[in-house]
């Protein structure tokens, strides 16, 4: 059973837009809600996460909005940039679990210029 | 070096064949980490290694073998693979529960093809 769901697969979206990502979660001891980044040839790497106890993150460019009541999570990406084109996994944990992070299946994310 | 480092990065092997994965990390962390890449599918943790002592076995196949020697290296022993094993095997390490932010630093993956 796969316990994070994530959506779109894939997502196209021109330089200088708006790029969002969906996750949902079943399992409401998770409490750890990190967002991996991976480009190809490389292995993920973290970009943004958020605990529970705020509603939104934001990192420069990247924010994570955060609905516990509906345990769903979302990535955004503003201004999109060429760069920015990869692979994100949402994920979530139990925080003190050794890290059993259960990934989304992930999507695709192409910039065009 | 520094971070996480999977070597060999390639790897071809018939179904008769054994071979090893290796990972080694030069970060301080304590627990480490194998998981199982195929394409659109979620990452698929596989074992769980902390302070050296397996603590997760996700119901992966005996032809999988893990090793953990000391806390900063890792090696994942393969034989009699199937062509369904095919994947990217990624290794990762952090800190442990209650110390650092959590984060899960990855190699670059090894690619298995199994013939």
């Amino acid at each position: 059973q796969q316990q994070v769901k994530q959506s779109p697969q894939s997502l196209i979206v021109q330089k200088g837009g708006i790029s969002i990502i969906n996750c949902a979660y079943e399992n409401t001891a998770f409490d750890y809600f990190p967002w991996y980044q991976q480009f190809p040839g490389k292995g993920p790497a973290l970009l943004i996460a958020i605990r529970p106890d705020v509603s939104e993150k934001k990192e420069g460019r990247f924010t994570i909005s955060f609905n516990k009541s509906a345990k769903q999570f979302s990535l955004h990406i503003m201004d999109s940039q060429p760069g920015d084109s990869a692979t994100y996994f949402c994920a979530a944990s139990i925080e003190n679990s050794w890290g059993k992070l259960q990934f989304g299946a992930g999507t695709q994310v192409v910039v065009t210029p | 070096e520094t971070g996480v480092t999977q070597t060999p990065r390639h790897l071809v092997m018939g179904m008769t064949n054994k071979k090893s994965l290796k990972c080694e990390q030069h970060l301080g962390h304590n627990a480490m980490y194998w998981y199982k890449q195929s394409a659109k599918k979620p990452l698929e943790l596989m074992f769980v290694y902390n302070f050296k002592e397996q603590t997760e076995n996700n119901s992966v196949p005996s032809r999988f073998s893990p090793e953990c020697p000391n806390s900063s290296h890792l090696f994942l022993h393969l034989h009699t693979l199937q062509p369904e094993d095919s994947a990217l095997y990624l290794c990762a390490s952090r800190v442990g529960p209650g110390g650092g932010t959590g984060e899960l630093f990855f190699g670059e993956g090894s690619r298995l093809t199994v013939l």
